[in-house]
């Protein structure tokens, strides 16, 4: 156990609708990170949090994405207007470790009808 | 730009059958190597730090060791429950994120 609980594990949506993801760590961790991994490939990085301030988004972070960290605590991802191409599992990682190693929830996996 | 590289994608063992994984690398000045497994469905799982060349760890029937150029994961007698996908990644950016490669699936058969 990580730590960190994402919800929902699963979500299937019709193309155009806005979906939301949460994920939420049981302890502090300055640093929050967001990922996608598609089948076949290796997480790709999204977007982190240093406590509630977004310092770093990807270029695969379209305008239809945005993530916040209101609190420093809990995150969300929410992408608007889905495509058929977001479908994929949504990763969110906390940072521990002397080099940075990170440690993931469980995932939310998003299918796009 | 920081790269790595993963090979085979896929391999297909016998039980107790013993083999390697490679992940090679290219990045200006090393700052760690990490090796994670992953199983169907679910987030990945951390199973090492390496941070010098020469360096080896081990966990169970898995053995992770550096060189300056790759990086091999070592699985001894492999069993079934050894299957899943194993993802080497290393930090960048001054430690701000982690790159993954695409992964070994490792099928372990009966």
């Amino acid at each position: 156990d990580t730590g960190v609980s994402q919800n929902p594990r699963h979500k299937i949506t019709k193309r155009g609708q806005n979906v939301t993801f949460r994920c939420d760590p049981i302890s502090e961790h300055n640093r929050l990170y967001w990922y996608r991994q598609t089948l076949g490939q290796g997480p790709e990085f999204l977007t982190y949090f240093q406590n509630e301030a977004q310092l770093e988004k990807s270029r695969l972070l379209s305008d239809r994405f945005s993530a916040e960290r209101p609190k420093g605590s809990f995150s969300t991802l929410e992408i608007q207007r889905t495509e058929q191409g977001d479908s994929a599992m949504y990763l969110c990682a906390v940072h521990r470790g002397q080099a940075g190693e990170l440690f993931f929830g469980e995932g939310s996996r998003l299918t796009v009808l | 730009e920081d790269q790595v590289t993963q090979s085979p994608e896929a391999l297909r063992l016998q039980e107790g059958e013993s083999s390697s994984l490679n992940c090679s690398y290219t990045v200006s000045g090393l700052r760690g190597l990490f090796w994670y497994r992953q199983d169907p469905g679910k987030g990945p799982e951390f199973l090492f730090t390496l941070y010098s060349a020469g360096e080896e760890k081990e966990k169970e029937r898995l053995k992770a060791t550096l060189t300056k150029k790759e990086s091999f994961l070592h699985i001894t007698a492999p069993k079934p429950e050894d299957s899943a996908t194993y993802l080497c990644a290393m930090p960048e950016g001054g430690y701000q994120k982690v790159t993954f490669g695409i992964g070994t699936k490792l099928q372990v058969i009966p």
